[in-house]
């Protein structure tokens, strides 16, 4: 069956330096990938979505990759904030065919 | 503010209780879901309507009825449930069930406590 895995620790990183999220899978082959923010206690905000055939994406802080040969995407924030806290999700797919991951919690430390 | 909203924001009900969940989307969109959010669990897509019509079904029990009388609102009735049922329940919305752009909007969910 089809399976992602984000690491289940919370990272902790401190303020100003580059936070680094994975996100790997199995059993699969999506033609998109998205990465959402969560919030404790509320819905996910979609952040960004990275097709099969592009490499890298990027919107201000953040940054995609996508390795559809490792079957992995990595999820960077820049120059990370206390503001950036939260859980990211990985999510496989679009549409009614998403697959979202269990996510992972940043902690970012002033 | 994503352009969903939902009520209530929180709900506890006993196991004998009817409640409803209400969802509607600001948006414009043709397809609007339910999932269901466990702690430290991935979400579990529950229900897809395209146009007020039923894409998707997986395998929910039937104490979860949904109903979908306008591509804008989209309700999840309540009968019977169990404890094990506490959870965030996400409501979503995006422009076509399966087409670009394929991103979902979350509402901020109703946080359910069975007792």
């Amino acid at each position: 069956s089809q399976k992602i895995e984000q690491n289940s620790e919370a990272l902790n990183i401190q303020e100003g330096k580059t936070a680094t999220l994975t996100c790997n899978y199995t059993n699969y082959s999506p033609a998109y990938l998205q990465w959402y923010r969560q919030d404790p206690g509320r819905g996910p905000v979609f952040l960004l979505l990275i097709r099969e055939n592009e490499k890298e994406k990027r919107k201000e802080r953040l940054k995609v990759t996508f390795d559809t040969t490792l079957k992995q995407s990595l999820f960077h924030i820049t120059a990370s904030q206390p503001a950036d806290s939260a859980t990211y999700l990985c999510a496989l797919g679009g549409g009614f065919k998403t697959i979202f991951g269990a996510g992972t919690r940043l902690f970012v430390k002033a | 503010e994503t352009g969903v909203t939902q009520t209530p924001r929180h709900l506890v009900m006993g196991m004998t209780n009817k409640k409803s969940l209400k969802c509607e989307q600001h948006l414009g969109h043709n397809a609007m879901y339910w999932y269901k959010q466990s702690a430290k669990k991935p979400l579990e897509l529950m229900f897809v309507y395209s146009l007020e019509e039923r894409v998707e079904n997986n395998s929910v029990p039937s104490r979860f009825s949904p109903e979908c009388p306008n591509s804008s609102h989209l309700f999840l009735h309540l009968h019977t449930l169990q404890p094990e049922d506490s959870a965030l329940y996400l409501c979503a919305s995006s422009q076509d069930v399966l087409a670009d752009p394929y991103e979902q909007y979350f509402g901020p969910g109703t946080r359910l406590t069975v007792t």
